[in-house]
């Protein structure tokens, strides 16, 4: 079993819609819990950081953590064609040397 | 955060050949990463370069294929050595700035071996 579970879809949406995005993870020491957004040919890009349990907003995009039940989300709200590409999960443990286990990346096509 | 500039952003290269990749932050950060990734696979951590230290490998990838160099806080390569077409991936580097900032990759080289 992976420590981090990440269905790589691909997931398609029409425009508009609320796209929910999951990972699960095993390691329950697992306390940093981050977002990225990678668009094909480039590098991942860093979209929403969270520490610990909770809820975290940034215009469009909300990130929750559930450390009870080793489950964390992205959703984004009002989806645009531009939201189209691989969102990948990513984590780690204080005690990890800043090593960070990621998902599988799940590939998001917002249809026009 | 900080900028990373990466280059070459892409190459085709013979096999037996050698290819330096150089990574060149904006900023002065102390962990920087390489990362391998295959097409449409996630990424891959090949090793952890610290500035004053040896770099540190993960399973599956050894300093004589893989060698790094830190020089300082803003700058590092990796090479592949005696590539072979199963080295064709993508490869990123990343940089820590601590963890409450996240981390920031380059835009990566995309490698073919022929």
């Amino acid at each position: 079993q992976k420590e981090v579970e990440q269905d790589p879809g691909p997931l398609s949406v029409p425009e508009g819609a609320i796209v929910s995005l999951n990972c699960t993870y095993s390691n329950s020491a697992f306390q940093y819990f981050m977002w990225y957004r990678q668009y094909s040919r480039k590098g991942p890009e860093l979209l929403m950081y969270t520490y610990s349990s909770g809820n975290k907003e940034d215009g469009r995009f909300t990130a929750q953590v559930d450390k009870s039940s080793k489950y964390i989300s992205l959703f984004i709200r009002d989806s645009q064609p531009s939201d189209s590409a691989t969102y990948l999960c990513a984590m780690s443990a204080r005690t990890s040397n800043y090593q960070l286990i990621w998902g599988a990346g799940t590939k998001l096509i917002i249809k026009p | 955060s900080a900028v990373i500039s990466q280059k070459p952003s892409r190459d085709i290269c013979q096999r037996g050949t050698s290819l330096t990749i150089q990574c060149q932050v904006d900023s002065q950060v102390t962990m920087m990463f390489w990362y391998r990734q295959q097409p449409g696979q996630s990424l891959t951590l090949i090793a952890t370069a610290n500035q004053g230290s040896e770099a540190t490998y993960e399973s599956g990838f050894v300093i004589d294929k893989f060698p790094i160099s830190r020089p300082n806080l803003t700058f590092s390569t990796l090479t592949v050595s005696n590539m072979s077409p199963e080295d064709s991936s993508i490869y990123l580097c990343s940089v820590a700035q601590g963890r409450d900032y996240g981390y920031t990759f380059g835009s990566g080289t995309r490698l073919t071996v022929v």
